[in-house]
């Protein structure tokens, strides 16, 4: 089954920095990857997603970049702020209608 | 607002009781995952439901089990309440379009 990877587990940059987070997945066949955000308390909320069609997606100050010979996925934050602190996880799917396999997560911490 | 809601959102069960976890789906949404999260740690799969079918399973006992309803809505349920149940439980429901949406979860606590 497919597998996760996600690093580093703990991240703190300076506000106005950027931050990455990088994930490995092991299934090729996997096509989808999205990248959730989990507030303390709170439900995942999703920030950004790729398909296995394209290489970069941007939305605002964040994007994902997709590598699939290497079978790695980036997420970029850009002019980070402190509403940016909070856990990041990865994930990856090889269809449709097969679960979500998630990364273990990336604690963020921007300091003013 | 997500269209994904789940009850209760917190529990307190005692050890060895047993408990039922609900959720139902987002509009047009015919498929629900089950995930567990413990304090720190990323969502675990438990099982997915599509139409009403379990069609997907993690590395969970059979003491963990599920149900799905004609209009998607979902239940898992857990017997024999350990402690190490204790954790988030999140329900998402998806199509083969969209991504995830997860609802609020439940906080089981077993003492």
């Amino acid at each position: 089954g497919e597998n996760v990877e996600q690093h580093p587990s703990t991240l703190s940059v300076q506000e106005g920095d950027s931050a990455v987070i990088k994930c490995t997945y092991s299934d090729s066949a996997s096509n989808y990857f999205p990248w959730y955000k989990q507030e303390l308390g709170k439900r995942p909320q999703l920030i950004i997603d790729i398909r296995s069609n394209v290489g970069e997606k941007k939305d605002q100050r964040i994007a994902v970049t997709l590598n699939k010979t290497a079978k790695h996925f980036s997420l970029h934050i850009t002019e980070t702020q402190p509403e940016d602190s909070a856990v990041y996880f990865c994930a990856a799917r090889y269809s449709g209608n097969t679960p979500l396999v998630f990364g273990k997560g990336t604690r963020l911490s921007v300091i003013a | 607002e997500t269209g994904v809601t789940q009850s209760p959102t917190h529990l307190i069960k005692t050890r060895g009781q047993q408990v039922t976890l609900r959720c139902s789906s987002q509009s047009g949404h015919n498929t629900v995952s089950w995930y567990q999260q413990a304090l720190g740690q990323g969502p675990q799969f438990i099982f997915q439901y599509y139409r009403e079918e379990e069609n997907g399973r993690g590395n969970f006992p059979p003491r963990f089990s599920g149900l799905q309803f004609p209009n998607y809505s979902s239940e898992l349920n857990v017997n024999a309440l350990e402690l190490d149940d204790s954790a988030l439980y999140l329900c998402a429901s998806s199509n083969p379009r969209d991504g995830y949406t997860f609802g609020s979860g439940t906080r089981l606590t077993v003492v």
